[in-house]
């Protein structure tokens, strides 16, 4: 089966660093760029950053670089999201998505989603 | 930094069509990608390229781009299409860019 698990909610406090994890299944994860993507509660979608199918190559959006690290382990299909010095605005549900394209194309696969709550 | 611009909320009667609008400046010399969201869920990609619909999306749900507007056509609306519904490019920074969705009532 196609798909995308992502692992279980988190709850952080101001400060820390959390890591989600996402694992491919069903598909040769190797051919994909992967992406991650948050939505805060209530709110729309925020693209946060991409990863080549390598692992050699990262670009992230310009309001997040300076705390988010994208990797990918291709010995396990999975693509992991690093944030850190997390603030209370970073709670959101995060979701990781594989790109239908070899350039930057639609998201055609994306995990059920990863709740991080930022919270003292 | 681009800005995509959809209508908060568009409502729309059963069997009639919906059409849900994403405003960018020369959008239409951009590929624009459409998502729906229901409640709960995670997102699901409808229209990408424009107009190419993924394997099983209904022929109901078509696009079209030109100019400052891409629009989502949804026709015979269904009470299941109501959801929120996000357009998405790729700028020219190559970050990704997505407007602010929105939330189609069937009514």
């Amino acid at each position: 089966q196609v798909q995308l698990v992502q692992s279980g909610a988190d709850v952080k406090k101001p400060g820390a660093s959390v890591k989600i994890s996402c694992k491919a299944s069903g598909f040769t994860f190797s051919n994909y760029n992967m992406h991650w993507v948050r939505q805060a509660p209530g709110q729309g979608l925020e693209w946060m950053g991409i990863i080549d199918r390598s692992g050699t190559s990262t670009h992230y959006a310009q309001n997040l670089q300076d705390r988010v690290t994208i990797t990918r382990d291709t010995s396990t299909n999975t693509v992991l999201l690093d944030l850190s010095s997390l603030r209370v605005e970073d709670t959101a549900i995060y979701y990781c998505a594989r790109d239908l394209k070899l350039v930057r194309g639609p998201l055609d696969l994306w995990g059920q989603g990863t709740l991080v709550t930022v919270s003292s | 930094s681009y800005m995509l611009t959809q209508p908060p909320s568009v409502s729309v009667a059963p069997g009639q069509t919906a059409k849900i609008t994403c405003g960018g400046n020369n959008i239409g010399s951009k590929s624009v990608h459409w998502y729906r969201q229901k409640s709960g869920q995670a997102p699901v990609l409808v229209v990408y390229d424009d107009s190419d619909r993924p394997s099983g999306i209904p022929e109901r749900f078509s696009g079209s781009n030109s100019g400052n507007t891409a629009t989502l056509t949804i026709s015979r609306v269904e009470a299941g299409d109501e959801a929120d519904y996000y357009c998405q490019v790729w700028h020219t920074s190559s970050d990704g860019v997505f407007g602010g969705g929105t939330k189609l009532t069937v009514l």
